[in-house]
């Protein structure tokens, strides 16, 4: 069974640039996640979908991220423009359901904002 | 709103050697608990899940964890590590509610020398 995917891997922009990362969850997983994971912290919740509705954005900043999950299958993060305390790895996650008993990871996207 | 706290930032240990990594969590309703690690470079690999019944679960790798209610822990062992066990460990908590997500803690690196 293929995993999550994700693209790019690495990405190294400048500040004030855009950057997109692309996710394709693992087939027939209703629910996809997008983490933040800055160096030394653990993962934090950025955006959770339940197909292509938004269940939970709450600790997304809008003023500069946004995400999409049109047929509710692929993922696009966009962030525009970064800031140079944006330079984390994005992770995508995918799941069954909403219970969260059983979340999948990408190998994520590491993003460096020079 | 649920909470994780790993103690230990990071954990030196020699080959063969038994380890513990120390989790406890904060949350007013049941929970699921987690155990992930992370390979440098590399994306979050479920080790092991407690979701209800026998509070040892046994993971992959050798490890194993111990859920404890009435001290809100969830601690991590492995009675011999191997050179290829060095890597980032976290603990993770959802809530078991009609929906949740996963909180993490802020990971603990296990070093092993030979």
């Amino acid at each position: 069974e293929a995993g999550v995917a994700q693209s790019p891997r690495y990405k190294i922009i400048e500040k004030r640039q855009s950057v997109a990362f692309w996710c394709n969850p693992i087939s027939g997983h209703a629910t996809l996640y997008w983490y933040q994971q800055i160096l030394g912290q653990g993962p934090k919740l950025l955006i959770q979908f339940q197909n292509n509705g938004v269940v939970d954005d709450s600790q997304l900043p809008k003023d500069r991220f946004s995400a999409e999950r049109l047929k509710g299958v692929d993922s696009t993060l966009k962030i525009q423009p970064a800031k140079l305390e944006d330079s984390a790895v994005y992770l995508c996650a995918s799941s069954l359901d909403l219970t969260g008993n059983t979340i999948y990871f990408g190998e994520g996207s590491w993003l460096t904002v020079v | 709103a649920q909470s994780v706290t790993q103690l230990d930032s990071q954990v030196p240990v020699f080959e063969e050697a038994p380890v513990e990594l120390r989790c406890n969590y904060s949350s007013s309703v049941s929970v699921y608990l987690f155990w992930y690690v992370q390979y440098p470079n590399q994306g979050l690999q479920l080790l092991l899940k407690y979701l209800s019944g026998s509070t040892l679960v046994k993971g992959i790798n050798g490890f194993e964890a111990e859920f404890n209610k009435s001290q809100t822990s969830f601690h991590l062992r492995k009675p011999s590590v191997h050179i290829s066990d060095t890597a980032e460990y976290f603990c993770a908590v959802s809530e078991q509610s009609g929906y949740s997500t996963l909180t993490f803690g802020k990971g603990t690196m296990l070093l092993v020398s030979p």
